[in-house]
This record gives structure tokens, C-alpha cells and sequence, in this order.
């Protein structure tokens, strides 16, 4: 079945350090490729998402790439911040709005 | 953006009783919701999908005798546990799905911590 992958955490960063979440996926057909936050306490937020081939999410300072050649989504940011501490969840949804998650990766970027 | 609320936030039980989850698209219609199951450092793992006015799709090895899911308005679905044991103990979470135009977008709700003594 569909399965999507992202690194292990917890992954701990200076503030300013250049940020990578790396995010693969084995799906059938063409799924739409969604990057969810969850801050501490609080309910999951879309943070950018993607809907085709070559197609580049952002938001916030974060970008994503759908690379369908290496069925990849990976996160990243140039400079993080303490407020981004977080966890990031990577997910691959169909048509029907049925998302099959990551782990999570838990994020936290000290001062 | 949309708002999803679940009620209640935090609930704790004894073996045996039944708890409902409501959850709730505050300012848009949801003709989807979406119940979750997280576990403590562990992914979303999908349960149901509820459709509004049908029955609910339950995922493999999601027990619906069990976990009975409603979906009675566009702006209201509920997940009944029944008969609750402490392995039913969890974080869920629901999502309700607004269609805009040609696409539609998922909000999740703050989640309902499920302890069962």
C-alpha cells in the first residue's frame, strides 16, 4: 500500500543553521504531497503543499520540491528559527482527501 | 483559515464505558471528516473516513463495532469508543475536508487525549 517515509528525530539546530527534512513516498498514481506542522499544544497546520510533478510549495521561509523521479518531498529552510520548533509531519493525499502520513519529525532549534 | 474544534479536549474513563469525541467545521461545510489515531512520538494512522449522510469507510484493522463514527450534519461527525479498554488510550485527532472551486483543503482539529483506566 502507500507509505510515506521521513527522517528519524528528533533533529536539533542553531538558530540560522540551514534545515533538511527529508521525505520519500511509494504511492500508486500521483499523489498530492503535503507538509503539516504541529506546534506544541496545538493542532496540525498545512505548511505548503504541492500538487504535481516539478511543482515547488513554500511558505514561510520553508520550500519543498515534488520530485516525482525520486518520489521525494524534502523540507527545507535557509535559516530556522527558535519559533519554528516544532514537529513536521510529510504526507501524500489522493483525490478523495485520504492522507497517509509520515512519522514525524521533531524539530528544535535552539537560541 | 477554517476552524475545526473537538470536543472534548481531554477525557478520562474507566474500562468498560463509552466516550464520544465531537468534532466540529465551526465556519464551513464538510461533506468529509477524517478520525486519526496518533500515538505517543508516532505518526497520524488514518481510522475512518465519514461521509455525511453514509456510512464510514474504516480502515484495515480499525474494528467499527468499536469505534462507531457519525456524520449527521456537514458541520458535525462524532467517533463513539465503546466499551473502552487502556490500549484504546491515544491522542485522536479529526480533519474536515472544505471543497473550494477545484480543490479542497483539510483543517485538523486540536485532538482529544483518550485516557482509559
Amino acid at each position: 500500500g502507500d507509505s510515506v517515509t521521513q527522517m528519524e528525530g528528533p533533529v536539533t539546530l542553531s538558530e540560522e543553521a540551514f534545515l533538511t527534512i527529508n521525505c520519500t513516498y511509494t504511492a500508486t498514481g500521483y499523489p498530492s504531497l503535503f507538509w503539516y506542522v504541529q506546534y506544541p499544544g496545538e493542532g496540525l497546520q498545512l505548511l505548503l503543499k504541492a500538487t504535481k510533478a516539478d511543482d515547488k510549495g513554500s511558505n514561510k521561509g520553508f520550500e519543498a520540491t515534488y520530485r516525482k523521479e525520486t518520489t521525494s518531498f524534502h523540507l527545507e529552510k535557509g535559516s530556522v528559527q527558535v519559533s519554528d520548533s516544532a514537529v513536521y509531519f510529510c504526507a501524500a493525499g489522493n483525490q478523495g482527501g485520504k492522507l497517509i502520513f509520515g512519522q514525524g519529525t521533531e524539530l528544535s532549534v535552539k537560541p | 483559515g477554517a476552524v475545526v474544534s473537538q470536543h472534548p479536549s481531554r477525557v478520562i474513563c474507566k474500562s468498560g464505558t463509552s466516550v464520544k469525541i465531537e468534532c466540529r467545521s465551526l465556519d464551513f461545510q464538510a461533506t468529509t471528516m477524517f478520525w486519526y489515531r496518533q500515538f505517543p512520538k508516532k505518526s497520524l494512522m488514518l481510522m475512518a473516513t465519514s461521509n455525511e449522510g453514509s456510512k464510514a469507510t474504516y480502515e484495515q484493522g480499525v474494528e467499527k463495532d468499536k469505534f462507531l463514527i457519525n456524520h449527521a450534519s456537514l458541520t458535525l461527525s462524532t467517533l463513539t469508543v465503546t466499551s473502552a479498554h487502556p490500549e484504546d488510550s491515544s491522542f485522536y485527532i479529526c480533519s474536515a475536508r472544505e471543497v473550494r472551486g477545484q480543490g479542497a483543503e483539510q483543517f485538523f482539529g486540536p485532538g482529544t487525549r483518550l485516557t482509559v483506566l
